[in-house]
Parts: C-alpha cells; structure tokens; sequence
C-alpha cells in the first residue's frame, strides 16, 4: 500500500522552513527519505528504525511517531540545493527489505 | 562507500528490439538488488526484486517475461527489456541493499537509465 505525502508541493525563499509529512495506515519496519532532482537518480537522506526516533544531519531531520505510522522530515534554513522531490519509502517488514515509495513531494527554493 | 553504477546512462531503441541494463555496486556486495521504473513527475514503481543466485520476484503486473532479470553475482544484476514498445519508455533505475555496519536495510541507488523507444 502506497503512503501518502503531504503536501504534494511547497515553495519557500532561502531561509524558510518547511516540514513534509509521510503516513501510513499500517504499522511500519522502517522509513527511508530520498531527495530526487530532476533527471537524477534518487539520493539517500536517512532511515528511521524506532518508534519515536529522531535524526538528523547537518539542517535537514526527521522524526518517526511511537505507533511508527507516520514521519516527517524537517527542512530548516533552506538552501537552494535543497530544491528537488521528495520521496519517503516504507518498509513493512516483507523479505528482502523492499520499499513502497509515496508520491512525492516538490519542494522549490528560491533566492 | 556505497556506490552503485547503470550502464547504460540512456538509450534509445526501435520496436521490437531488446536493451540490456546493467546494475553495479562498486564497493560492497549487494545480496539484493531492486528495478524500479518511474514515468515523469510520477513516484518510483518497484517492478522486481533480485537475490543474488535465485529467481527475481516480480511485482504484481510486471510481465516476466518482458522484463528479464539475471543477478549472476553479488555485485551485477542486469534487466533486460524484451520486444521493447513505445510504451516502455521510461527511467529504469536500480538499487542495492548494502548490509555495510549500521545500515541494516539501506538503498543506495543508481544514476538511472533513460529508455526511449521509437
């Protein structure tokens, strides 16, 4: 079952923050965010194992809720680069690890 | 660490002809590798999943037969598009689940490749 991302797009200026939302009506193994910008191959941002965890790295961060059905990622001080989609893909524990990715959410930076 | 290569980066191809993608992890061993196709501004489709020395396990309406996949060692899967049409044209991209020390289940994915039928 496919999540659901919202919003499905957001513009900001540099500087802004912006939070993306990623749920699911099923309880989740994992939860794995990528940025894809456009003609490019997906790039790994982070994985949340534990209900209730937190992570981030440098100004971009998530959060995986205790019932682990839901996840935000964090984007604060938004740079330029920061500009592309972005996906979350879930885990439901099956073999193998495979991931079920949302539709995608388009986050433009401006100047 | 962590790298994974596609070659090739794009082709284009007549109907009714077939095109190889190859998949690489450089610099680990990945036991899976995982094909996915997305159509533009659409979300990434899993089409299969491939273990090392076994059979792919196709996704629900992915033709096996159209889409051949050999993983022939711990760091080659290749997908094969049989008697592409036009409606194969897509970004085939694949990914490679890394068992490197900390990350259980993390993907790391390839640059894609660009299929254009004519």
């Amino acid at each position: 079952q496919q999540p659901v991302q919202s919003p499905q797009a957001v513009i900001l200026r540099e500087g802004e923050d912006a939070v993306i939302n990623c749920s699911s009506s099923k309880a989740l193994y994992s939860v794995h965010w990528y940025r894809q910008k456009h003609g490019e191959a997906p790039v790994f941002l982070m994985i949340l194992l534990k209900g209730g965890e937190q992570k981030g790295h440098d100004k971009i961060s998530a959060s995986f809720n205790e019932k682990k059905q839901q996840s935000s990622l964090y984007l604060t001080a938004s740079q330029l680069s920061y500009s592309g989609t972005y996906f979350c893909g879930l885990a439901g524990g099956t073999s193998y690890g495979k991931l079920t990715f949302g539709q995608g959410t388009i986050l433009t930076v401006h100047p | 660490g962590a790298v994974v290569s596609q070659h090739p980066s794009w082709v284009i191809c007549k109907s009714g002809t077939s095109v190889k993608i190859e998949c690489r992890s450089l610099d680990f061993q990945a036991t899976t590798m995982f094909w996915y196709r997305q159509f533009p501004k659409q979300s990434l489709m899993l089409m299969a999943t491939s273990n090392e020395g076994s059979k792919a396990t196709y996704e629900q309406g992915v033709e096996k037969d159209k889409f051949l996949i050999n993983h022939a060692s711990l760091t080659l899967s290749t997908l094969t598009v049989t008697s592409a049409h036009p409606e194969d044209s897509s970004f085939y991209i694949c990914s490679a689940r890394t068992r490197l020390a900390g990350t259980y289940n993390e993907q790391f994915f390839g640059p894609g490749t660009r299929l254009t039928v004519l």
